[in-house]
């Protein structure tokens, strides 16, 4: 069975500035996608980017990307010039290739971000 | 906009009763998954559906069963609560296509069991 593991429970970063939430998974298949959701306080979960394991280059969407280092088998996200809307907790996830319409995730533990204004 | 709905967001239940948690999508997703998050477990599927009639234990199943009758309604019952049955459920919903898509989620339910 596959597992994700974020090692930090929290972490805090001042406005403006980038931080990186790491994440390590432990999988035997070679075709499999990765995600970070966010989860504001109070608001649903959304997506804030995946990976694919077959592409080499990192995942960008505006000031989130990834670092994918798939023989090390780590995937964590950095957050450029931080904004207070971005105080959330993030759970980075792991969904198999097998099973196409099939969609099962599996979570870390997840991350709380604070944002020092 | 894909819109996930759950009954409630606060529910408060005694040790015993059958609960039931509902939840509602509207954009004909084929998936649809109940998850229970708890503090430092991060999120655990209950159980999934991929179709209407069809479904699946996930990693958590015991204490629980779910009906699907209808292709936009996904319910999770707790046949009879338990205080570590509190807990926050978060239902969600995905489109079931060939290429991989995100999950959309509900705004989730704090279920209490005293």
């Amino acid at each position: 069975a596959q597992t994700v593991t974020q090692s930090q429970p929290e972490m805090s970063v001042q406005e403006a500035e980038t931080v990186t939430l790491s994440c390590t998974y432990d999988t035997s298949e070679s075709d499999y996608y990765l995600f970070w959701y966010k989860q504001p306080p109070s608001r649903q979960m959304i997506l804030v980017i995946r990976q694919e394991a077959y592409k080499q280059q990192n995942a960008t969407e505006n000031r989130f990307s990834v670092n994918f280092q798939k023989a090390a088998k780590s995937f964590s996200l950095k957050i450029s010039d931080s904004q207070l809307g971005d105080a959330a907790m993030y759970f980075c996830a792991y969904r198999s290739g097998l099973n196409f319409g099939n969609e099962k995730l599996t979570f870390g533990t997840g991350t709380r971000l604070t944002i020092i204004p | 906009d894909v819109k996930v709905t759950q009954s409630s967001r606060y529910l408060v239940k005694r040790t015993g009763e059958k609960v039931f948690l509902e939840c509602v999508q509207d954009m004909d997703h084929e998936n649809m998954f109940w998850y229970r998050q708890d503090p430092g477990l991060g999120l655990r599927l209950i159980y999934f559906s991929y179709d209407v009639k069809m479904k699946e234990k996930g990693d958590i199943p015991e204490g629980y069963s779910v009906s699907r009758e209808k292709k936009e309604r996904f319910s999770l019952i707790l046949e009879s609560a338990s205080t570590n049955q509190t807990s926050m459920y978060l239902c969600a919903s995905s489109p079931g296509t060939a290429a991989p898509s995100e999950q959309y989620f509900g705004p989730g339910t704090r279920l209490t069991v005293t």
